[in-house]
Order: C-alpha cells, then sequence, then structure tokens
C-alpha cells in the first residue's frame, strides 16, 4: 500500500515571502498522480496542483510550483509571494493509475500553514 | 458551473441512530468518491461509485454504505452510530474517475455523534 508523509505538521512564511511545504510517498508502481489540495477554514478541499510521474517538468500553477523528484519519491510545494490567502491546511496527495481497484485518493497528514502580515 | 454540493452541512445524531448524507456532483462528472476526515485519522477513503456501481471501497465496517443514482447524485449511510464516526464527510467528483483532472470536492457534512 502507498503511503504519503507530511513531516511539517505547522509552517508559517511572512506576506510576499516564499515557503516551500515537503511530502514524501512511498509505492512500488512506475506511473502515478500526485496533488496538492489546500484546505481552509471553510473546508471545501481545493485543488492546488497536480503532476503525472511520467511527466519529468515539473508542474506550475501561478505563484504555486512543485519540485518532484521521482527517484527520491519526493513532491514538495513551493508557494512565491505568499498572501493571507494562501493561510490553509495543505494536504499532499497520491493516486495510482486508473487500473484496478486504486481509484482513490491517499492523503499525507497535512500542514497547517499560516501566513504573517 | 455549480460545484459539489453535500448536504446537509451539519448533523447531530444519537448513538444507535442513522445518517443519510448526500452529495450532488458536478453536472457531468459521472464518479463519486467519499472520504471521513477527523483529527485522529487525517483523511480517510470510504468509497467510489462510478454510473451507479461502487468500484472501490476502504477499510470501513458494514455500517458504512452508499449508492449513486442514474443521475450521479451520491448517499452514503452510516448505520448504528458509535462515537468515533464523528468526522467531517467529504464527498469529490469527477470525470469518469480521470486522474489528470483532478477531483472537486464538496464542504463536507460534519457529522457528531452524541
Amino acid at each position: 500500500a502507498q503511503t504519503v508523509t507530511q513531516s511539517q505538521p505547522e509552517m508559517s512564511v511572512q506576506e510576499a515571502e516564499t515557503v516551500t511545504l515537503s511530502c514524501t510517498y512511498d509505492t512500488s508502481e512506475s506511473d502515478y498522480y500526485l496533488f496538492w489540495y489546500k484546505q481552509p477554514p471553510s473546508r471545501q478541499m481545493i485543488l492546488v496542483i497536480r503532476q503525472e510521474a511520467y511527466k519529468q517538468q515539473n508542474a506550475t500553477e501561478n505563484r504555486f510550483s512543485v519540485n518532484f523528484q521521482k527517484a527520491a519519491k519526493s513532491f514538495s510545494l513551493k508557494i512565491s509571494d505568499s498572501q493571507l490567502g494562501d493561510a490553509a491546511m495543505y494536504f499532499c496527495a497520491y493516486r495510482s493509475p486508473n487500473s484496478g481497484s486504486a481509484r482513490q485518493l491517499t492523503f499525507g497528514s497535512g500542514t497547517q500553514l499560516t501566513v504573517l502580515p | 458551473k455549480a460545484g459539489v454540493t453535500q448536504t446537509p452541512r451539519y448533523l447531530i445524531k444519537t448513538r444507535g441512530q442513522q445518517v443519510t448524507l448526500s452529495c450532488s456532483p458536478i453536472s457531468g462528472h459521472r464518479s463519486v468518491s467519499w472520504y471521513q476526515q477527523t483529527p485522529g485519522q487525517g483523511l480517510q477513503f470510504l468509497f467510489e461509485y462510478f454510473s451507479e456501481t461502487q468500484r472501490n471501497k476502504g477499510n470501513f465496517p458494514g455500517r458504512f454504505s452508499g449508492r449513486q443514482f442514474s443521475n450521479s447524485r451520491s448517499e452514503m449511510n452510516v448505520s448504528t452510530l458509535e462515537l468515533g464516526d464523528s468526522a467531517l464527510y467529504l464527498c469529490a467528483s469527477s470525470l469518469e474517475g480521470t486522474a489528470p483532472y483532478g477531483y472537486t470536492f464538496g464542504s463536507g457534512t460534519r457529522l457528531t455523534v452524541v
């Protein structure tokens, strides 16, 4: 079974600065998908960014980018120019390819990000 | 485009009762998944439905069940409620369970069992 580990329960960043959230995972599969979700106090999980394992290029979405190191099984999220609205719980998630019964997200334990004005 | 709608937002039930939660996916999404979120266990997968069929089930007791209707709306039911069932229940929909599109989540139903 796959596992996802987020070793930073809490992080803080000054507004306009850059912060990196860490995520490692364990899998024996060669193809898979990785996601970062944010969960603000409104409780809704919002997709931040996704990465297909077969793509070597790191995904980028505006101020959000990832550092995907497949050999190291590492998938960190970098938030540039942090804004107050970025404050939330961030979850890293793994999903197997579409085959078989693996259509589920396996989540890490989350990192609570605080943005300081 | 309407998002994923979960009802009710909050629910308080007594031990031993049963409860039904509802999820309406984004129009056109045929895959609906359910997750339980608790402070102790984090986010755990309950089950996934696609075209009215359960395709995948997590490691939860048989008290947890679900179904999906022809319009892709889904319900989950928990019978004989226990205190430990208190959690945020999240529903997510996706385009035929295709991972590259990701999953769109609802705001959840907060269930409190007293």
